[in-house]
């Protein structure tokens, strides 16, 4: 069972430059998340949405942007990288929002902005 | 916005030892998990809890909720390397969004 899958797990990025980190789960979820974890730290929402052409803020979305085109994918894209970006990018989903659904997580994407 | 707050953020002890950390709100939580994360991968999660005063136990690892639902505790008992991890608590905030607490990291020296 693939579940969710991240790529690339690895980028370098400069400053400036923009990428697009994809995601994609096989387990018909309707929600699906995107964090980011600071070295050490929790996990900050950055955007989620709950069904395919429905995307929302989290916490801290400056500098990102999101889109879902269908249920599967919830790619997560960095315009004009900044140092402030660098971080672990975690993709996750869920079946619903019924309190308690688990949610699973891809195993992340390191990105270092220099 | 609901913020959850888990101390302590670091746990240092020696194999065997018992130990407790603790993820508090000042909101009430409709349910609460706990995952743990290994370094490299995406958190895993332990255990949903629901009701107020509810205890869970996962092998040597205790869960409890609140009796008001809003602060929850993981006891290990007799720690042991395999233990080691960050340790995250996460509940449900608004209609869709689940955040997570700030973590415990936890290190079990052999």
């Amino acid at each position: 069972n693939a579940g969710v899958t991240q790529t690339p797990k690895f980028r370098i990025l400069k400053i400036g430059q923009s990428m697009t980190l994809q995601c994609t789960q096989d387990m018909n979820h309707n929600y699906m998340y995107w964090y980011r974890q600071d070295p050490g730290m929790g996990l900050k929402l950055i955007y989620y949405s709950v069904g395919a052409g429905i995307t929302d803020k989290g916490e801290v979305p400056n500098g990102y942007n999101v889109s879902r085109s269908t249920t599967e994918d919830f790619p997560l894209r960095l315009e004009l990288a900044a140092p402030s970006q660098t971080s672990v990018y975690f993709c996750a989903s869920s079946y619903n929002r019924v309190s308690g659904n688990t949610i699973y997580f891809g195993e992340g994407s390191w990105l270092t902005v220099v | 916005t609901q913020l959850l707050e888990q101390s302590p953020q670091f746990l240092s002890i020696q194999e065997g030892e018992n130990l407790t950390v603790y993820c508090n709100s000042s909101s009430v939580f409709s349910s609460l998990q706990w995952y743990r994360q290994e370094p490299g991968e995406g958190p895993v999660l332990l255990v949903t809890v629901v009701t107020g005063g509810e205890v869970k136990k996962l092998k040597r690892l205790t869960f409890q909720f609140g009796d008001a639902r809003k602060d929850s505790s993981l006891h290990i008992t007799a720690a042991q390397p395999g233990d080691t991890g960050l340790y995250l608590c996460a509940t449900h905030s608004g209609t869709y969004k689940y955040i997570f607490g700030t973590g415990t990291r936890l290190k079990v020296l052999a």
